[in-house]
């Protein structure tokens, strides 16, 4: 039961261009959303989070959307540099519990 | 600043094998979590303690697995009898919001191969 979905498993996009990642869940318990960031032979680096009272997030470059109705999570990258080039994991948990479920995983490829 | 730090970081044994994994989360953080990561997959819950307590254990982890972490700091967990299914890498979290989720720092991981 694949509760936290990333139906993308690869994104190749041109430097200077927009990123798109998007992230599907099921359960609607879930209140609190996040996206990683993982570089081969490292472990997943937090990027940026949103609850669910919000419906945007924004840190710099990085602008999380979440659409409650439609139970989906969008992940924006702008502008997109070669340093973003990784896997992206989209990640949801309910308050109060200390278990995230993560999606498979998308990897992002930024072509110069 | 000392991140979360793992050791070892790669681990090959034979099936049948005993293997220990060792986490030693971020300093003053009382949450401290193991995930399992698999080829293609994102990385899946196995157990959670607040300090020493451990307070959530993942139907993954079978009667095999056992993690501890005695007087709250560093943890290990333990495979016993280790099988080909096992190989995977395993990460380790810690992080010291209350109240719920939580942006954990992750370490960088131990790969195990078992063969």
């Amino acid at each position: 039961d694949q509760q936290v979905k990333q139906n993308s498993p690869s994104l190749s996009v041109q430097e200077g261009r927009i990123s798109i990642l998007n992230c599907d869940y099921t359960n609607s318990m879930f209140d609190y959303f996040l996206w990683y960031k993982k570089y081969p032979a490292e472990g997943p680096t937090f990027l940026i989070s949103i609850s669910s009272i919000k419906d945007k997030n924004e840190d710099g470059r990085f602008t999380v959307f979440l659409n409650k109705s439609a139970k989906h999570l969008s992940l924006h990258i702008v502008p997109s540099q070669p340093g973003d080039s990784a896997v992206y994991f989209c990640a949801a948990s309910i308050q109060g519990a200390q278990k995230l479920v993560f999606g498979q995983g998308t990897r992002l490829t930024i072509n110069p | 600043d000392t991140g979360v730090s793992q050791d070892p970081r790669h681990k090959i044994t034979k099936r049948g094998q005993n293997v220990t994994f060792r986490c030693d989360p971020i300093s003053e953080h009382n949450r401290l979590y193991w995930y399992r990561q698999t080829l293609g997959q994102g990385p899946e819950f196995l157990t959670y303690f607040q300090n020493e307590a451990q307070l959530e254990k993942s139907r993954l982890l079978s009667d095999r697995f056992s993690a501890e972490r005695p007087k709250g700091s560093f943890s290990t967990l333990e495979i016993q009898r280790t099988e080909q299914g096992d190989s995977a890498m395993y990460l380790c979290a810690s992080s010291r919001r209350t109240g719920g989720a939580a942006e954990a720092f992750f370490g960088q991981g131990t790969r195990l191969t078992v063969v």
